[in-house]
Order: structure tokens, then sequence, then C-alpha cells
């Protein structure tokens, strides 16, 4: 597509109850990541994929979080047990380069914002 | 590990008014810097960028000059536009390790605000 889309753009879930976030990266981008943007902050990294290799999972926060990606096409997150500190705007970014061509930076999703009450 | 380190808004600008954003950061190899703007209600931008020391990164009127004695990427722009209000984000992605992936480690955010 022409740029990163991310579905539902909003979504409010009761404390408790599991969600699933979709990331439809640029085609042909080799690259995904999964960033959270919590209220008046910067963003965390959460997970990365980079084509078929085993995802860089190190940002994730909990077991409760998972994310999943076929080959080179859609990413779902899935927040297993809804907390309140969940709440946030969960950002996808696609990039077209392997790792080490940095230089050409993300492509960025309008982002799902979360709301857990 | 990684830092990004920028002024805390917001910043409040009359219209044509100098605008400076201040960004330092920490790294432990050789990044390159990036300025990301986000306008309300749409995702992150890519504004600038800079990959190597002295590196000035450009685009609509704003620049950002690559410091590597100061550590630091300060964004500026001559002439602010109220079209201009947005939350500005300072990013550093470092030399990548054992080919895991380059992301980015962001600053805070600065939100702009513009008044005609």
């Amino acid at each position: 597509g022409a740029g990163v889309s991310q579905s539902p753009s909003n979504k409010v879930t009761e404390k408790g109850k599991d969600v699933e976030l979709r990331c439809d990266p640029i085609s042909g981008h080799t690259a995904l990541y999964w960033y959270r943007q919590r209220l008046g902050q910067g963003l965390e990294f959460l997970i990365y994929f980079q084509g078929n290799s085993a995802p860089d999972k190190s940002g994730l926060p909990s077991d409760r979080f998972s994310a999943e990606r076929t080959g080179e096409s859609v990413s779902t997150l899935t927040i297993q047990r809804t907390q309140q500190e969940d709440s946030a705007v969960y950002l996808c970014a696609s990039s077209p380069r392997p790792p080490k061509e940095v230089r050409y930076g993300y492509t960025f999703g309008s982002g799902t914002r979360l709301t857990v009450v | 590990g990684d830092s990004v380190t920028q002024m805390e808004g917001p910043v409040t600008l009359s219209e044509e008014a100098f605008l400076t954003i201040n960004c330092t950061y920490t790294a432990t190899g050789y990044p390159s810097l990036f300025w990301y703007v986000q306008y309300p209600g749409e995702g992150l931008q890519l504004l600038l960028k800079a990959t190597k020391a002295d590196d000035k990164g450009s685009n609509k009127g704003f620049e950002a000059t690559y410091r590597k004695e100061t550590t630091s990427f300060h964004l500026e722009k001559g002439s602010v536009q109220v079209s201009d209000s947005a939350v500005y984000f300072c990013a550093l992605s470092d030399e990548p390790q054992n080919n895991a992936g380059n992301m980015l480690t962001f600053g805070g955010g600065t939100r702009l605000m513009v008044k005609p």
C-alpha cells in the first residue's frame, strides 16, 4: 500500500480482556517495528521483525504481550489480560532496508489508540 | 545504554519567531540522528536526518547539525508558521549489534504551539 496501515485506529476495552492490533506495512518493506507511546511520553520500542529471522522481543514489557508476523506481510500485536497501564498509542513502522541501512529511516503508521477501562 | 534528552514543552511561539528545540544524546556507537514530527491526529513523519558528524539535515525550513563534540542535534527554524504546530521527537539509531534491528531510541517529545 501507499503507507503503513494500522487497525483499529481506536480501541476501548475492559480490563482483563485480550486485544489484537494489526499492522499492514508498506509492500516490499522487510523490517517491521512496534512501539508504544504513553500519554505525554516518548516512544518505547517493543519488538522488531526482519524478514524470516527470529524477532527481537527485547522491548516487550511482560509475557502478556506477543506479536506475530508472517514473512514480510501483516503483523499482529496481542495483549492478553489488559491492564490500565497498557493504555497508550501503539505505533507500527516499516523500513525498506536491512538493519544496517538505517539511514533510510522508518515509515510510521498513524497508530492504534488503546484505552483500557 | 543509548538515550536521547530533549527540552520539555510546550514551546509557545508567535508566527515568524525563531525556533530552537534542544536535543542531546548518549550512544555507545556512532549513531544516526533523526527528527520526527507528529502533527495532530497523524502518525510520526521523518522530518530530517544526519548520519555522520557535521552533517546538516534540512527539510521544510528546519535544520539540525550533527555535533559529535557536544553530542547534540538541535532543531532550528528561522521563521515558524502556525502549520508547524506539532510534537517533535529527536531520535537516534545506533550501529547494529550482531545483525540486531536498528530500533530507534526516542526523546520524550517537545510540543510546539505557534500562535498567529
